[in-house]
């Protein structure tokens, strides 16, 4: 079926250790986005991307690094996780047409736990 | 710097029930407004959204939302509630919409 997945849904680490969270979408939209949710904070935007090659940063991209070589692919990595990055992710993705701003298409989440 | 207020962290209403989730912003030109929906452990979807003209925006699941410059508002509103409409509401602002800003959330509790 067509649509935003993210993996893994769940995942627990240690502080120190890299971590990637992959979110993929099926749809060739152009530009995707990566969230962390937390309470008390709603989302905030660690990094977007508005087509393959070309990625900026957010709100939040301090300990987070990305890449999109696919359109299809918008993979976050943190390099060296920390107790502060316990959130819950979510990627999204919408698309180009100026008809179309607003509307971003949210994945499930990845609910991550740095111990 | 843009920023969005929603002032009730938790409001609960019985069904049939009207409701109103009030959201203020901060922005420093024309607002790109968003009312977007949480339902427990999904992602976000998008209610509706204001860019320019009329003022009264309708949305999906019969929700409207009144964007008020004077006020710099954007109050969402639904007429009588369900029970599926219990979740969690966040209101957003942007430049377009890869900037967004979204409020902290609203979690609507409906009650039998």
């Amino acid at each position: 079926d067509a649509g935003i997945t993210q993996s893994p849904r769940y995942k627990i680490t240690e502080t120190g250790r890299q971590v990637t969270l992959m979110c993929h979408q099926t749809w060739s939209h152009s530009y995707m986005f990566w969230y962390r949710q937390d309470l008390g904070h709603g989302l905030r935007l660690i990094y977007y991307s508005a087509a393959a090659d070309i990625t900026d940063k957010g709100e939040v991209p301090d300990g987070y690094v990305v890449s999109r070589s696919k359109t299809e692919n918008f993979p976050l990595t943190l390099e060296s996780a920390t107790r502060s990055q316990t959130s819950v992710y979510f990627c999204a993705s919408r698309r180009s047409p100026e008809s179309a701003k607003g509307e971003q298409f949210f994945g499930p989440g990845t609910r991550l736990t740095v111990l | 710097a843009q920023s969005v207020t929603q002032p009730d962290i938790h409001i609960t209403v019985s069904e049939g029930a009207s409701l109103e989730l009030r959201c203020n912003y901060s922005y420093g030109a024309t607002p790109y407004l968003f009312w977007y929906v949480q339902s427990p452990g999904q992602g976000l979807q998008l209610l509706l959204k204001y860019f320019s003209g009329d003022t009264l925006v309708q949305g999906i699941k019969g929700f409207e939302a009144e964007f008020k410059r004077s006020q710099s508002s954007f109050n969402l509103r639904k007429p009588s509630v369900h029970w599926s409409d219990a979740a969690e509401y966040f209101c957003a602002v942007g430049p377009g919409d890869y900037k967004l800003s979204f409020g902290a959330g609203t979690t609507v509790t409906v009650r039998a």
